[in-house]
């Protein structure tokens, strides 16, 4: 079965770091470009980080300089490294794949607050 | 940065009617990478359309994407009772990857 899942969401200070993880399935991993996408409750979809099948990394303005995404082909799995986090960043967190098929996990709360 | 602006916001109609939602760019979206999703309340988006105009599997065919460039449209022949929900344009052509603001299809 082709699935994306993530986890690591939580609760977090402001300031704190989170690291997400999604581990992917049923489809070649390393061939796909790999996406992070959030939505706050209530609002849109916000892409945040993009890694190429090569490696090249993409950010939003809003996450650059803060936020670090990185995978492991022989793991399957993408990351998002989280740090300095602020209370605007509290959202669902989606992975999703974007490739000869589009492919998106269920997502992941993360809450910053104090 | 490709902004896309989805028209009309919210969409009243009632079931069996054609509902028409539209998907603008200002500026040209290459090789038509442009994706429209369905969204419910609680769930993740589901991909309905991909390339502009492919459906993915597993989606009805009263659901249809067309258009090129910078405009594109998403179909829904007949509305059927789980089609009311929240539809997103994405483009997938170049970085940032962005979405439109977003349909609302609501019953009237």
């Amino acid at each position: 079965e082709v699935q994306l899942v993530e986890s690591g969401g939580g609760l977090v200070q402001p300031g704190g770091s989170l690291r997400l993880s999604c581990a992917a399935s049923g489809f070649t991993f390393s061939t796909y470009d790999m996406h992070w996408v959030r939505q706050a409750t209530g609002k849109g979809l916000e892409w945040v980080s993009a890694i190429g099948a090569a490696g090249d990394t993409y950010y939003s303005d809003s996450v650059k300089g803060r936020f670090t995404i990185s995978r492991e082909n022989a793991k399957n799995s993408l990351y998002l490294q989280m740090n300095s986090l602020r209370a605007g960043d509290t959202a669902v967190y989606f992975c999703a794949a974007l490739g000869p098929i589009i492919i998106w996990g269920q997502g992941t709360m993360v809450t910053v607050s104090s | 940065e490709i902004v896309l602006t989805q028209s009309p916001g919210t969409l009243s109609l009632s079931p069996g009617e054609r509902a028409t939602l539209s998907c603008w760019a200002t500026q040209s979206v290459n090789n038509n990478y442009l994706a429209w999703y369905q969204q419910k309340p609680g769930q993740a988006p589901r991909v309905l359309i991909y390339a502009a105009s492919i459906r993915a599997t597993g989606v009805p065919d009263r659901f249809s994407g067309s258009g090129s460039g910078t405009d594109f449209t998403l179909t829904i022949s007949r509305l059927e009772p789980e089609d009311f929900a929240v539809y997103y344009c994405q483009q997938y052509d170049r970085s940032p990857w962005t979405f439109g603001q977003g349909t609302k299809v609501e019953i009237k």
